[in-house]
């Protein structure tokens, strides 16, 4: 089955360390997309990427990095620098070509930093 | 600046009833796209139903319709025959096309409640 995979689903860090969460999709798609989602709010792009070696900082990229070095894996490394980084995390993706595509999403990942 | 407002925070809805959930939305250009998500407990996001600014015709997927009014920027969600798996939270969201990025914008959300 075609889909994106987030691991894990809930992750809980202490404060101070960096932590990175996975994203993988084999729907072939060229664009990938890393949000924050917080209680009582819509998602934030964080990160984006179109093609492989290539990404781009979205609304609020500070204290979190990103590498596209496989058209199927996004990662997402949130720093030490993140100053809250207690949040639901959501990876999508979608196709480039196409009048319209929707973003097809994975299941989210809950970071708690204690 | 392109925005996306849904101004209703939560709302209940009787089993079997027609609910609607508003959006607006604020972009000068001319070719975008709308869509409606649905985020159950779970937390996956559910991608409903879609409209282009230029389609004509409201967009209809199975109990979902879209009723978009383009003078007014509303792209309203309207559910038929309410269920309760329909409980969860409702994004609206735009794209907006040929420009860098190709994002969606997203609202803040509708907490739907349907109520036996």
């Amino acid at each position: 089955d075609g889909g994106i995979t987030q691991s894990p689903k809930y992750l809980f860090r202490k404060e101070g360390q960096n932590v990175t969460l996975s994203c993988e999709q084999n729907l072939n798609h060229d664009a990938m997309y890393w949000y924050r989602q917080d209680p009582g709010q819509g998602l934030r792009l964080i990160y984006y990427s179109q093609i492989v070696n290539d990404f781009q900082k979205g609304d609020i990229a500070e204290g979190y990095s990103v590498s596209r070095e496989k058209k199927e894996s996004f990662p997402l490394t949130v720093t030490s620098a993140q100053k809250n980084p207690t949040a639901f995390y959501l990876c999508a993706s979608n196709p480039l070509a196409g009048v319209y595509n929707e973003q097809f999403f994975g299941p989210g990942t809950r970071l708690t930093v204690l | 600046a392109q925005k996306i407002t849904q101004t209703q925070p939560g709302m209940f809805v009787q089993e079997k009833e027609a609910v609607t959930l508003d959006c607006t939305y604020d972009t000068s250009d001319q070719s975008y796209g709308l869509f409606w998500y649905k985020q159950p407990s779970s937390g996956e996001m559910i991608f409903l139903i879609y409209q282009g600014s230029y389609d004509e015709q409201n967009a209809t997927e199975g109990r979902y319709s879209l009723n978009f009014q383009k003078a007014r920027k509303s792209a309203n969600l309207v559910i038929s025959a309410s269920q309760l798996g329909d409980s969860a939270m409702y994004f609206c969201a735009m794209r907006v096309y040929g420009g860098a990025t190709n994002k969606l914008i997203f609202g803040t959300g509708t907490l739907l409640a349907v109520q036996p």
